[in-house]
Parts: C-alpha cells; sequence; structure tokens
C-alpha cells in the first residue's frame, strides 16, 4: 500500500509569488491535513480536509488556503509568498479524521522563499 | 491551548545505551502518537498509544492518560535512532488537529 505523496519535494520560490503544493494521501484515506515545521514556532497545524470539506482551521493568515478533490488528494495554496513562510510543509492522510484515529505523515516539501 | 512539553530537549547516547524520553500534556487527551522525524523530514509512526503500554522491538511506549503524560523507551539504542522525536496529542473535542511538542532531539554516537 503506498504511503502518503507529497510533491514536490523542495521549492524555492521569491517574495510575492504564490505556490501549490500537492498531497495524495493513503488509498481509502479521506481525511488530509497541512503542518508547518520551522525552526522558531515548531510544527503547526495548517488546515484538515474530508469529503473536500474544510473542516478545521489553524491560525495562519489568508494567505493559506486549501482544497481537497474528489479523489482525497489536496493542494495548499500560499499567495503573496514572504521570507518568513520557509518551511518544511507536512501532509497528513487518516481513514477518517477523528481525534481517535491514527495520522500518517509524507516526506513532505521543503520551501524556501528568497 | 493545550500545551505538550517533551524532555530531555537533547540527548546523547553511546551506542547500546538505553534512555527514556518523556512527554506531558496540560489536558484531556484523545489521541497521542510518537513520531522519529528522519534527516530528511518525514514523521515515522511508532506508536498510536492513547493509553496502556505497546511495545515494537527495542522500543516501547507507555502513556498514562490520567496523569497527562507518556513515556518512550529505547533500548540498546543504535545510530539509526538519531533523529528528532515528537509526540503529538489530540484534545477532546473537535476533529484531528495534531498538538506537537517540541521534541527531543537524540544523537546515538558509535
Amino acid at each position: 500500500k503506498a504511503g502518503v505523496t507529497q510533491t514536490p519535494r523542495y521549492l524555492i520560490k521569491t517574495r510575492g509569488q504564490q505556490v501549490t503544493l500537492s498531497c495524495s494521501p493513503i488509498s481509502g484515506h479521506r481525511s488530509v491535513s497541512w503542518y508547518q515545521q520551522t525552526p522558531g514556532q515548531g510544527l503547526q497545524f495548517l488546515f484538515e480536509y474530508f469529503s473536500e470539506t474544510q473542516r478545521n482551521k489553524g491560525n495562519f493568515p489568508g494567505r493559506f488556503s486549501g482544497r481537497q478533490f474528489s479523489n482525497s488528494r489536496s493542494e495548499m495554496n500560499v499567495s503573496t509568498l514572504e521570507l518568513g513562510d520557509s518551511a518544511l510543509y507536512l501532509c497528513a492522510s487518516s481513514l477518517d479524521g477523528q481525534r481517535d484515529t491514527e495520522a500518517f505523515f509524507g516526506q513532505g516539501t521543503r520551501l524556501t522563499v528568497v | 491551548g493545550i500545551q505538550v512539553e517533551q524532555s530531555p530537549p537533547d540527548l546523547i547516547l553511546q551506542e547500546g545505551a538505553n534512555s527514556t524520553l518523556r512527554c506531558n500534556f496540560s489536558d484531556s487527551v484523545n489521541n497521542l502518537q510518537w513520531f522519529h522525524q528522519n534527516p530528511w523530514g518525514q514523521l515515522i509512526n511508532l506508536f498510536y498509544i492513547p493509553s496502556g503500554t505497546k511495545q515494537n522491538g527495542r522500543l516501547s511506549a507507555t502513556t498514562v492518560a490520567t496523569e497527562r503524560y507518556s513515556l518512550l523507551y529505547i533500548s540498546s539504542s543504535q545510530t539509526t535512532d538519531s533523529g528528532v522525536y515528537f509526540c503529538a496529542v489530540v484534545m477532546n473535542t473537535g476533529f484531528q488537529k495534531l498538538v506537537f511538542g517540541t521534541g527531543t532531539r537524540l544523537l546515538v554516537s558509535p
């Protein structure tokens, strides 16, 4: 069974640009969550999607958005990039996104904003 | 919000030594997971352990939910155990939103 797949693995973008990251969950999993990891703030929750609906959102500005498709694949978008958006973005997949289900993570996308 | 604290922040061991990593959380939780972050950034699942004790090879974990802590034991450590270990919890309300601790950075030297 394939794991969680994130693409691309690495990205370099310029301030002011926008970026789209992709996540394909484990087959059969319908919940996808996104997390940002930075040296200063650690691992922080961005948002969670289930059946194409955002059910939960973390404390991030509106420049961070996402969506989920009918096949459960998810994308997140960051517009008007800032230097502080440089981070490792991790996607997690779980069966149904309920509190008592196990989450599995992809390899991450490392974004560098210059 | 819930606070998750891990100790120690850094740990250096000789190969073959044993260690205990601790995770304290400030509120009741519905879910607790331990992860090992490899050098490439991926979080590898070690245990899903909201309560009780589990073992997997040289690793074992215990969560005492009523006292709000979890322990990860690593026995006979190997250099490949090096990396950062995170615990993450999910509160008893709402959908799954993992709250991570700050991690324990482990270095195992040969």
